[in-house]
């Protein structure tokens, strides 16, 4: 059971958007922390996507986009690519002194 | 460009010491949080915990009695060691590299995939 939720799975056809919810609770995201994001292509280390709920870093294409609003946050990717088709983590600090994971979100590109 | 490299064995035997170093290349190893992170087989990320500068250390509560990570800057490198391995520690272990609260992990190790078995 992880502190953040996020839906097992999302699927669209490419060049659609899809999103991606992670819900935490006023211990983690409702108390202010920033959510972070990151993409697990098969057999590789998590990559960083977003950082501080809305930032990409240098090199992350701009369909990415992420947003946080009271205890929630998503990651929208618009313009989908076969290539994004990998595992999805959001990332958030939590009040009890540590930092939590979602449960992961598989992308499928149909 | 920042590396992290990481080495350890990939075998461990029940009730032993799980051990696996950080080596950093490419940039400096003061100022950061240097993290461990796990993922059992087929499951998701678990953060373990962080040391920075050198004298500051936080874990996650469910591992705090078995887990020790310490970081030797001569060398440009930071350990993870876990304590009374069972079968339940069998996953891929990531270092990586944190900023704080706002910048998440920017930079990650390969992935270890330890085996807690006799």
């Amino acid at each position: 059971q992880s502190v953040l939720t996020q839906p097992p799975s999302v699927s669209g056809a490419p060049g659609q958007r899809v999103t991606i919810s992670c819900t935490g609770d006023r211990s983690n995201i409702g108390a202010g922390y920033d959510v972070h994001w990151y993409q697990q292509l098969p057999g590789t280390a998590p990559k960083l996507l977003i950082y501080g709920s809305s930032s990409r870093p240098s090199g992350v294409p701009d369909r990415f986009s992420g947003s946080k609003s009271d205890t929630s946050a998503s990651l929208a990717i618009t313009g989908l690519q076969p290539e994004d088709e990998a595992d999805y983590y959001c990332q958030s600090y939590d009040s009890s002194l540590i930092w939590v994971f979602g449960g992961g979100t598989k992308v499928t590109v149909l | 460009q920042v590396q992290l490299q990481q080495s350890g064995p990939g075998l461990v035997k029940p009730s032993e010491t799980l051990s696996l170093t950080c080596t950093v290349s490419g940039g400096s190893i003061s100022g950061y949080y240097w993290t461990w992170i796990r993922q059992p087989p087929g499951k998701g990320l678990e953060w373990i915990g962080y040391i920075y500068y050198s004298e500051t250390t936080k874990y996650n509560p469910s591992l705090k009695s078995r887990v020790t990570i310490s970081v030797d800057t001569s060398r440009y490198q930071f350990s993870l060691k876990v304590k009374s391995v069972t079968a339940a520690d069998t996953a891929v272990y990531y270092c990586a590299r944190g900023w704080g609260y706002s910048y998440g992990y920017d930079y990650w190790g390969q992935g270890t995939l330890v085996t807690v078995s006799s």
